[in-house]
């Protein structure tokens, strides 16, 4: 009974390295999502995908990239990674746009 | 442009008393409401969600909520709050390709 699932869920970058955080669902949802969420910012769309093989940007999609290879995984690209991008990144999964979003447990990512 | 407003950043309520956490959104149509629960440390989780018809729904944990037409709201109350219902408490609105977009959040604080 996974659901949704996040990995790594902690890392630490240096300013300029580059990391992929991979979220895999087991539930053959079609739409994946990933967000960030900041302090008082609540959660705020990066990219999303409505199937397999299509991608698309959300509200803040400036230094990151995603890909969706496969159904089941969604995976959120950092190519330099900058202090401003330390944050906690959800990857959320639903069958289609207006039905209910699950949510993995998060991934708390440090840029120094 | 679809939006959501949350207008307490912060609610701090009497274990045993009454809660009602706000929500306002602005849509082009009715959308698909919900409204997670954030503990912290974890993810998200779904309480309840409107779809259509009777326009008061029941979720988890003893929460319910009215979706207001005229008023564009989506209100979340329980009647007797609990310890254990600490935690960050975010309204959605939905319909669109994207998924949901999430307001800033609510965070309730339970006093002895």
């Amino acid at each position: 009974n996974a659901g949704v699932t996040q990995t790594p869920k902690f890392r630490v970058l240096k300013t300029g390295q580059s990391m992929t955080l991979l979220c895999a669902q087991d539930m053959n949802h079609e739409y994946m999502y990933w967000y960030r969420q900041d302090p008082g910012m609540g959660l705020r769309l990066i990219h999303y995908s409505v199937g397999e093989g299509t991608t698309a940007k959300g509200e803040v999609p400036d230094g990151y990239n995603v890909s969706r290879l496969k159904k089941q995984n969604f995976l959120l690209g950092l190519e330099s990674a900058a202090p401003s991008q330390t944050s906690v990144y959800f990857c959320a999964s639903s069958t289609s746009g207006n039905t209910e979003a699950f949510f993995g447990q998060g991934t708390r990512l440090t840029v120094v | 442009a679809q939006s959501v407003t949350q207008p307490d950043i912060h609610i701090t309520v009497s274990e045993g008393a009454s809660l009602e956490l706000r929500c306002n959104y602005s849509y082009g149509a009715t959308p698909y409401l919900f409204w997670y629960v954030q503990s912290p440390g974890q993810g998200l989780q779904l309480l309840l969600k409107y779809f259509s018809g009777d326009t008061l729904v029941q979720g988890i944990k003893g929460f319910e909520a009215e979706f207001k037409r005229s008023q564009s709201s989506f209100n979340l109350r329980k009647p007797s709050v609990h310890w254990s219902d600490a935690a960050e408490y975010f309204c959605a609105p939905g319909g669109g390709a994207d998924g949901l977009t999430f307001g800033k959040g609510t965070h309730l604080i339970i006093q002895p």
